[in-house]
């Protein structure tokens, strides 16, 4: 079966510092990979989503990046946060376009503050 | 482009009552339609999607909704709630085909004793 894992699960880290969280899918290839943030009454953002290796789109023009180094690797990374980018961060996986129905699986989220 | 309401921020509601959370979606094209479900500090979880077909979609844990093509509406809905349903319900939306799914604001169910 497929699983989807996330880390860290809780950060705290102060303004102007790095920034990297990593999902890992298991028991699947090729899936289509995205980064949501959940904002307090916002709902679900799309920040960014993937395809394939290397194969990165980014939805909203931010202080974020996300890179694919590996089929099932998907990070998500910033030089420097700023207290505007604390959140919940959800990693999530889809089957490959082309048969399939958009459903998503959702990684556990790390929940970022930034101080 | 496609877009989701979620008409209620809040719904309390006593336990053993029936509930109906409001969703409405616009779109030029052919869309999936989908509830979610997030417990607290949780990714979420799929509770049913509507694709093609009947209707009348029933998913886990006693949930069902109704596709409304002349409405754009797509509520959910439980005859009897209990406390553990308490989570927040997001309603979503994915062109038919496509691979991005665009979300409602959610709705916070909370079910009281």
């Amino acid at each position: 079966s497929q699983t989807i894992h996330q880390w860290p699960a809780t950060l705290v880290q102060p303004v102007g510092s790095p920034l990297s969280l990593e999902c890992t899918v298991e028991g699947t290839s090729n899936p289509n990979l995205y980064w949501y943030r959940q904002a307090a009454g916002r709902g679900l953002q799309l920040l960014f989503y993937s395809v394939g290796i290397g194969q990165i789109s980014s939805e909203v023009p931010q202080n974020l990046s996300a890179s694919r180094p590996q089929d099932r690797q998907f990070i998500l990374s910033s030089k420097k946060l700023l207290l505007s980018d604390s959140g919940f961060y959800l990693c999530a996986w889809s089957e490959a376009a082309g048969g399939v129905t958009g459903e998503l699986f959702f990684g556990e989220g790390s929940r970022l503050t930034v101080l | 482009a496609q877009s989701v309401t979620q008409l209620d921020s809040q719904v309390p509601v006593f336990e053993e009552a029936p509930v109906e959370l409001r969703c409405n979606y616009s779109s030029s094209v052919s869309v999936y339609l989908f509830w979610y479900v997030q417990y607290p500090n949780q990714g979420l979880q799929l509770l049913l999607k509507y694709l093609s077909g009947s209707t009348l979609v029933k998913g886990i844990n006693g949930f069902e909704a109704e596709f409304n093509k002349s409405q754009t509406s797509f509520h959910l809905r439980k005859p009897s709630v209990h406390i553990s349903d308490t989570a927040e319900y997001f309603c979503a939306v994915s062109k038919t085909g496509g691979f991005k799914t665009i979300f409602g604001a959610g709705t916070r169910l909370f079910v009281k004793a």
